[in-house]
């Protein structure tokens, strides 16, 4: 069973533009939600987390908002530039325990 | 700092044979895991260490087993590979069990 989805499995956005990637989940434990981004050849680098106490945590470009009640989290980016082309994975994980559970990614493709 | 390394990059084998993927850090980090990424499926755990010489299951555990016998080193072993263990393996590690630092990668291929 899949608990963390990313239904979007790609995302074309304009250079400068807002790209927003977004991610479901089903497990109403989970309380710690991580982004990370995968570009090619590469293991996926730890870009942005939130805490399930908190429904915003920002960095630089980066800001990832958390909506509990309908267990749906996103990550904006703004301005979005072409070295953001990657692949952005989901990661959820229930009071830290070792099981973290990580969507299907989604790659954004930004356009110059 | 080489960060979180892994050994081989690629590697084929044939079905049933047996091989040991190695991933060492530098971080001095308690935590490590070994994923697996499919096409479509994101990561999924197989195994992870709490700290050396400790080792537990996770999602995906069957058909593979592992070993921390120093802090820095996690490996995983395949003991006779089969083609549905054809994938990409990564490898992390982390200080606090949130926020982990992954390897590049072993691309397996069992034939």
């Amino acid at each position: 069973d899949q608990q963390v989805k990313q239904n979007s499995p790609s995302l074309s956005v304009q250079e400068g533009r807002i790209s927003i990637l977004n991610c479901d989940y089903t497990n109403s434990m989970f309380d710690y939600f991580l982004w990370y981004k995968k570009y090619p050849a590469e293991g996926p680098t730890f870009l942005i987390s939130i805490s399930s106490i908190k429904d915003k945590n920002e960095d630089g470009r980066f800001t990832v908002f958390l909506n509990k009640s309908a267990k749906h989290l996103s990550l904006h980016i703004v301005p979005s530039q072409p070295g953001d082309s990657a692949v952005y994975f989901c990661a959820a994980s229930e009071g830290g325990n070792n099981d973290m559970r990580f969507g299907a990614g989604t790659r954004l493709t930004v356009k110059p | 700092n080489a960060g979180v390394t892994q050994t081989p990059k690629f590697r084929v084998l044939k079905t049933g044979q047996s091989m040991t993927l190695l991933c060492a850090q530098d971080m001095n980090h308690e935590y490590m895991y070994w994923y697996r990424q499919d096409p479509g499926m994101g990561l999924r755990l197989i195994h992870y260490s709490v700290g050396e010489g400790t080792t537990a299951k996770g999602e995906v555990p069957d058909g593979y087993n592992v070993s921390r016998l120093k802090k820095q080193n996690f490996l995983l072993g395949l003991e006779s590979a089969a083609p549905s263990q054809t994938s990409v393996y990564f490898c992390a590690s982390s200080p606090n069990n949130y926020e982990q630092y992954f390897g590049p990668g072993t691309r397996l291929t069992v034939t």
